[in-house]
């Protein structure tokens, strides 16, 4: 199956910093989303990006397809952003299930 | 966003017993459905993917006649676990493809199954 990788896997950051988190992925897609969980584990959609640009507030990503790979930016960070980000994609073919990567463990620090 | 619903969303129960949990999409239809698996500091991973109207499609290493689905309409799918045990305990999440939102998806807020 297709294979997703995160990094970095953990990640500590001061209120206000930036930061950029990497998705790599191992065959072309057809979905690709980016999810905030929370510490009560419910899933935030952030992203439905399988390529190109996209920004919401704070927040932007980018996908792009051809190289196998997405980036979700983080500006001015806030202590409410902390939780686990993940990335998760589904193949051009087979199943329509999504394959999540390992995710990446961010803390913000006041 | 669309929004996902999960009932319950913890349940505590002795073992060998049965556990059913729904997943309903409250303001779009969903002709497929997935339910995930999460184990503490661990990423999802796929159960199985639910079909409005057919038989459920189960990962490798998953008993389908533990994990019994069933997705009776298209705003409703349940998963049954029976004959809980101990190691069945794990957080579990459903998700639902929105086909007006060009297949992305949306999960509940989960279910976390504690098997004593």
């Amino acid at each position: 199956g297709i294979q997703v990788e995160q990094s970095p896997p953990d990640l500590i950051l001061q209120e206000g910093a930036n930061s950029t988190l990497r998705c790599n992925f191992s065959d072309s897609v057809n979905n690709l989303q980016w999810f905030h969980q929370n510490p009560w584990g419910q899933l935030i959609n952030l992203f439905y990006i399988p390529s190109g640009t996209k920004q919401n507030g704070r927040l932007s990503a980018t996908t792009v397809a051809t190289e196998r790979y997405s980036l979700l930016y983080i500006s001015s960070s806030q202590t409410t952003d902390s939780g686990v980000y993940f990335c998760a994609v589904v193949r051009d073919t087979g199943r329509r299930a999504l394959t999540f990567g390992s995710g990446t463990r961010l803390q913000v620090q006041p | 966003g669309a929004v996902v619903s999960q009932h319950p969303s913890r349940v505590i129960c002795k073992s060998g017993t049965s556990v059913k949990i729904e997943c309903r999409s409250l303001d779009f239809q969903a002709t497929t459905m997935f339910w995930y698996r999460q184990f503490p500091k661990q990423s999802l991973m796929l159960m199985a993917t639910s079909n409005e109207g057919s038989k459920a499609t189960y990962e490798q290493g998953v008993e389908k006649d533990k994990f019994l689905i069933n997705h009776a309409s298209l705003t409703l799918s349940t998963l049954t676990v029976t004959s809980a045990h101990p190691e069945d305990s794990s957080f579990y999440i459903c998700s639902a493809r929105a086909l007006l939102a060009g297949g992305e998806q949306f999960f509940g807020p989960g279910t976390r199954l504690t098997v004593l």
